[in-house]
């Protein structure tokens, strides 16, 4: 399978803990986005990747929120003492370089803090 | 911010019948997605579109780019039970925008 693949599927945890979640793009992307999807709405911005570097970080990015891609290829989102609010699917996606807005989404983190 | 409204929020069909659904903006958009989400996954891009009046097809599926440059529609015929899902539009707020504003999206159920 070539398309962007995220891990876990599901998470649970408890208010507080730290969770990280892993995104591999499609090989040939450079860009990679990650996004936010709450019930009933669709997807919201979260931040994205020019190969390492982080280019833009959405407001809804609180600062117990971190990203990184340190090679270029696979990324990880970090939550730090997660609150219920955080409850949400996670979506990364991945494109091509600057030209193409075609972004290709991966199946998604679902995140539940209990 | 900018903001993308679907229209209609929900629909229930017939099998078999065609389906029109539309999106709008404030603002000039330069680029109109198509996505389809399943429960459960993530979304998956039908249809891209670059130019204002341009039409483009994908199987059953049509969606055209608004002369206005504010609006895109997104027409699916006769439907089948798994076109059921939600469909979002979505475009970058920017000229060079390297990010996606989405629509709240259209659901989608077909009654077979």
């Amino acid at each position: 399978d070539t398309g962007v693949s995220q891990d876990p599927r599901h998470k649970i945890t408890k208010r507080g803990q730290n969770v990280t979640f892993r995104c591999d793009p499609i090989s040939e992307h450079n860009r990679l986005y990650w996004y936010r999807q709450t019930l009933g709405q669709g997807p919201e911005f979260l931040t994205y990747f020019q190969n390492e570097a982080q280019l833009e970080k959405s407001r809804l990015l609180s600062d117990r929120f971190s990203a990184e891609r340190p090679k270029g290829s696979f990324s990880t989102l970090e939550i730090q003492r997660t609150e219920q609010g955080d409850s949400a699917m996670y979506l990364c996606a991945s494109s091509l370089t600057q030209g193409s807005t075609e972004a290709f989404f991966g199946q998604g983190t679902r995140l539940t803090v209990v | 911010g900018q903001q993308l409204n679907q229209s209609p929020q929900s629909m229930f069909i017939q099998e078999g019948e065609d389906v029109s659904m539309n999106c709008t903006s404030s603002s000039i958009f330069n680029t109109w997605l198509w996505y389809k989400q399943d429960p459960g996954e993530g979304p998956v891009l039908l249809i891209a579109l670059y130019k204002a009046g341009e039409l483009t097809s994908n199987g059953r599926l049509t969606a055209q780019f608004g002369i206005t440059r504010k609006d895109s529609f997104l027409n699916i015929s006769a439907s089948i039970p798994s076109d059921v899902g939600i469909y979002f539009c979505a475009g970058p707020p920017s000229l060079y925008g390297n990010k996606l504003v989405f629509g709240a999206g259209t659901i989608l159920r077909v009654k077979s």
